[in-house]
């Protein structure tokens, strides 16, 4: 039979606009959060994490933001680059030791 | 400094065989984690450890897999017998304290089953 795998969303931009990956999470309770980024080959790599008593983080051309009441997680990536290709997860903490990541979404940047 | 080291990064092996996943954490991390990616299921919690035991392994697929961590710096991850639907990537991951700090990945290994 046929094998579906799941499907991931693309975001697709020039190179030097900014992004948004947006994730929506499950659990209401959750208080921590994380962005990976996953290159080909590699392992998810920590960008940015934000707690739930927080609604926004800047890092380095990295911001999240959090909205508890809709349950939302973005991801803005300024001045996107080459090398922002790849896939970013979202993952949340939904009780003291395990995280629960989203499927992804894949970031794909055009010259 | 040295982040989460696996071996091998890539395992291609017959069907039947014994399949063993090695991992060392980073240094000072109390807690490590044992991932599977496929595209079909995407990327799946297996089993953690906190202060080297085990606390949850609910998402080990069967009596086929089992984990250890026999030290703080070591574990491994054995497949017994190996079957072809355990083809995938499996990651090894490391933090510190308990689930409000980033866990940080190794860059996993491939794994085929012939």
């Amino acid at each position: 039979g046929e094998s579906v795998g799941l499907h991931l969303p693309t975001l697709s931009v020039q190179e030097g606009d900014n992004s948004i990956i947006n994730c929506a999470y499950s659990n209401s309770a959750s208080d921590y959060f994380i962005w990976y980024k996953q290159e080909s080959g590699k392992g998810p790599q920590f960008i940015i994490d934000i707690r739930s008593n927080m609604d926004k983080r800047q890092g380095q051309r990295v911001t999240v933001l959090l909205n508890k009441t809709v349950k939302h997680l973005s991801l803005q990536i300024a001045a996107t680059q080459p090398g922002d290709s790849a896939v970013y997860f979202c993952a949340e903490n939904s009780d003291t030791d395990k995280l629960i990541f989203g499927t992804g979404t894949r970031l794909q940047v055009f010259p | 400094d040295a982040g989460v080291i696996q071996s091998p990064r890539h395992e291609v092996t017959e069907m039947g065989q014994e399949v063993t996943l090695r991992c060392k954490p980073i240094s000072g991390h109390n807690s490590l984690f044992w991932y599977r990616q496929t595209m079909m299921r995407g990327l799946e919690l297996l089993i953690y450890f906190n202060n080297n035991v085990p606390i949850d392994d609910s998402g080990m697929p069967e009596d086929r897999f089992s984990a250890k961590m026999p030290n703080a710096s070591f574990s491994t991850l054995k497949i017994q017998p190996s079957e072809p639907r355990d083809s995938a990537v499996y990651f090894c991951a490391s933090s510190q304290n308990r689930g409000d700090q980033p866990q940080h990945f190794g860059d996993g290994t491939r794994l085929s089953i012939l």
